[in-house]
């Protein structure tokens, strides 16, 4: 079964603090991992990475993919209050049209 | 350029009540999508549509039909609520083509309650 798996599954910093989030999957017929970020409502689009080592960066988040370990991890510098928000890991895989695997997300709060 | 819209916002039936939730995109996307999501689930796939005049069952379809109108809408039907449908319903849509098909773009969600 494909399964995507984030951690941690919360985490409470403060403004200007850099933290990490992880991302580690199994899944059959791997295609591309993404990365989006939830505020209150839809989840918005942050990065698509497919090719392990090539980090994708901007502003203050960037992200990268190892192929060969499974994993992902975001990265945010400088956190701001308006990174609050929960962060959503999503696996493309093969076999039928845009499927997606989410993983459970991580909730981030940014206390002043 | 509103991008995925969807209405209604909120809605909350009883059980055994029928109801059709709409989307609709201005991206001129092909694929679309419907997603539930649930609390400690994560979002998962209920229905998509890869191109206009096709549609395909997700990982939980059981409850829910679809249909396709035209390429910029997709509404998704729950003909006989249960508690068990209740969730927040998200559409979404994406282009074609390498890759493009996983970058997909979300509406704001519909939030059902079903008593």
């Amino acid at each position: 079964e494909d399964k995507v798996v984030q951690s941690p599954l919360s985490l409470v910093v403060h403004e200007g603090d850099t933290v990490t989030l992880n991302c580690s999957y199994e899944v059959t017929n791997f295609r591309s991992l993404l990365w989006y970020k939830q505020e209150k409502k839809a989840p918005t689009f942050l990065f698509m990475l497919t090719s392990s080592g090539i980090e994708k960066k901007s502003g203050r988040l960037s992200s990268i993919l190892d192929k060969k370990e499974l994993f992902s991890i975001l990265n945010i510098t400088a956190t701001q209050t308006g990174d609050s928000a929960v962060y959503l890991c999503a696996v493309g895989v093969g076999g039928s049209q845009g499927n997606l695997i989410f993983g459970k997300g991580t909730k981030l709060s940014v206390k002043p | 350029n509103a991008g995925v819209t969807q209405t209604p916002k909120f809605q909350v039936l009883k059980t055994g009540q029928s109801m059709t939730l709409q989307c609709a995109q201005d991206m001129n996307h092909n694929s679309m999508y419907w997603y539930r999501q649930d609390p400690g689930m994560g979002l998962r796939l209920i229905y998509y549509s890869a191109s206009e005049g096709t549609t395909d069952k997700g990982e939980v379809p059981n409850g829910y039909n679809v249909s396709r109108l035209n390429k910029r809408e997709f509404s998704l039907r729950l003909e006989s609520a249960a508690p068990s449908q209740t969730s927040v319903y998200f559409c979404a849509s994406s282009g074609t083509g390498l890759f493009l098909d996983y970058e997909q773009y979300f509406g704001p969600g519909t939030r059902l309650t079903v008593t």
